[in-house]
């Protein structure tokens, strides 16, 4: 089993559509949540991070962390077509240095 | 501006060869790593390095090297013992005490022909 779970795609939406996008984790010990965007043929960049359980927001983007259930989200609002990308969670222990990666899920936004 | 400088962007290999990929950043981080990225999987670390002069092993080292003889600088050498090369690879930086925010390059295509 993979330490971190993640649907690789790709989830096709129409433009102005909320986005939920979503990733498992087997350890608790995770304590560093980080989401990533990543477009065709590009290195990653950082969208948001959050530490421990709650809920982040950062214009049209919100980050959730549910610790319980071992699960966090990435909802995208008014979704545009420039937001268009592939999409990594990523995760890091308490006192840790090796970050652990999802997959990545393929989004299109659709004009 | 600040950033990280990953060359070239893309490069091919001959079977039996070693190719070097150079990683140089200005951020004055002193933490480096390298990532291998394959279709429908989640990046691998290869290497990383906290300071100069030290690196260690990450989840799949086997057949690649790296030196770090400069803070700016973290080349990443894919030997002939690496068996299956054809990757995108990329390189990234991060303050030492946190990489909760990692800086990335712009990427390697590999391609062995």
């Amino acid at each position: 089993q993979k330490e971190v779970e993640q649907d690789p795609g790709p989830l096709s939406v129409p433009e102005g559509a909320i986005v939920s996008l979503n990733c498992t984790y087997s350890n608790s010990a995770f304590q560093y949540f980080m989401w990533y965007r990543q477009y065709s043929r590009k290195g990653p960049e950082l969208l948001m991070y959050t530490y421990s359980s709650g809920n982040k927001e950062d214009g049209r983007f919100t980050a959730q962390v549910d610790k319980s259930s071992k699960y966090i989200s990435l909802f995208i609002r008014d979704s545009q077509p420039s937001d268009s990308a592939t999409y990594l969670c990523a995760m890091v222990y308490t006192g840790g240095f090796k970050t652990i990666f999802g997959a990545g899920t393929r989004l299109f936004v659709k004009a | 501006d600040g950033g990280i400088t990953q060359s070239p962007k893309y490069l091919f290999r001959k079977e039996g060869q070693n190719v070097t990929l150079s990683c140089e950043q200005n951020l004055n981080h002193d933490a480096m790593y390298w990532y291998r990225q394959d279709p429908g999987q989640g990046l691998r670390l290869i290497y990383y390095s906290q300071i100069v002069n030290d690196f260690q092993k990450g989840d799949i080292a086997e057949g690649y090297s790296v030196s770090r003889e400069k803070k700016e600088s973290f080349p990443l050498t894919v030997t002939s013992a690496q068996k299956n090369p054809t990757a995108f690879y990329l390189c990234a930086s991060s303050i030492r005490e946190s990489n909760t925010e990692a800086f990335f390059g712009q990427g390697t295509r590999l391609t062995v022909v």
